[in-house]
């Protein structure tokens, strides 16, 4: 069964800091990554997509993507108490198939 | 926002009941999708439409059904719902092509209480 994992946390910071947010997946044949915010008793909103190794820069987030070891990260900078968020990565294996989530991480920043 | 509405937002209702989601979108997108979202599972998808008339299951579609007669709408149904079906359900929609290949958007959701 292709998985995408992720440490449920909760992940906590101070504000300012740099948050750290990984996922690994299964599936060596996965094509696109997608990393969703989900603000409590909201839906979930995409904030990054990434499709090549490397670094994808978006405002405060970075998305890294590292396929050789079948990982995702994303980066928050100068994390704001408006960023605690449940974080769910996703990942698109072969072809049209749906979307595989991860169960999430939670984020809380503290001010 | 994505163009993309759920109804109702909100319902209760009692077991052995049949319900109907629905779910709407504005941006003609071809995939549709109903997800179920629990605390400590995560999003689970049930089914899904490639288009009209073209659905297929996902790993919880045990006790859901789907239809699809317009791109537009993307009706979810329990047939007869049980207490296990309580939870959040999300619609998304997502295309194929174009600069936002792939990336899924999704409704509000509605929040099924089954007592």
């Amino acid at each position: 069964q292709k998985e995408v994992e992720q440490n449920s946390g909760p992940l906590s910071v101070p504000e300012g800091a740099i948050a750290s947010l990984n996922c690994t997946y299964s599936d060596r044949g996965s094509q696109s990554f997608f990393w969703y915010r989900q603000y409590s008793g909201k839906s979930p909103e995409l904030i990054m997509s990434i499709y090549s190794n490397g670094d994808k820069e978006d405002g405060r987030f970075t998305a890294q993507l590292n396929k050789a070891s079948q990982y995702v990260s994303l980066l928050i900078r100068d994390s704001q108490p408006s960023d605690s968020a449940t974080y769910l990565c996703a990942v698109r294996n072969s072809g049209n198939t749906p979307l595989v989530f991860g169960k999430g991480t939670r984020l809380s920043v503290i001010a | 926002d994505a163009g993309i509405t759920q109804s109702p937002r909100h319902k209760v209702t009692e077991t052995g009941t049949p319900v109907t989601l629905r779910c709407h979108q504005t941006e003609n997108h071809r995939y549709m999708y109903w997800y179920r979202q629990d605390p400590g599972h995560g999003l689970r998808l049930i089914h899904y439409s490639y288009g009209v008339k073209d659905t297929d299951k996902g790993e919880v579609s045990d006790g859901y059904s789907v239809s699809r007669s317009k791109t537009e709408d993307f009706l979810l149904t329990l047939e007869s719902a049980t207490s296990s079906q309580t939870s959040v359900y999300f619609c998304a929609i997502s295309e194929t092509s174009g600069s936002s290949a792939y990336e899924q958007y999704f409704g509000p959701g509605t929040r099924l209480t089954v007592t």
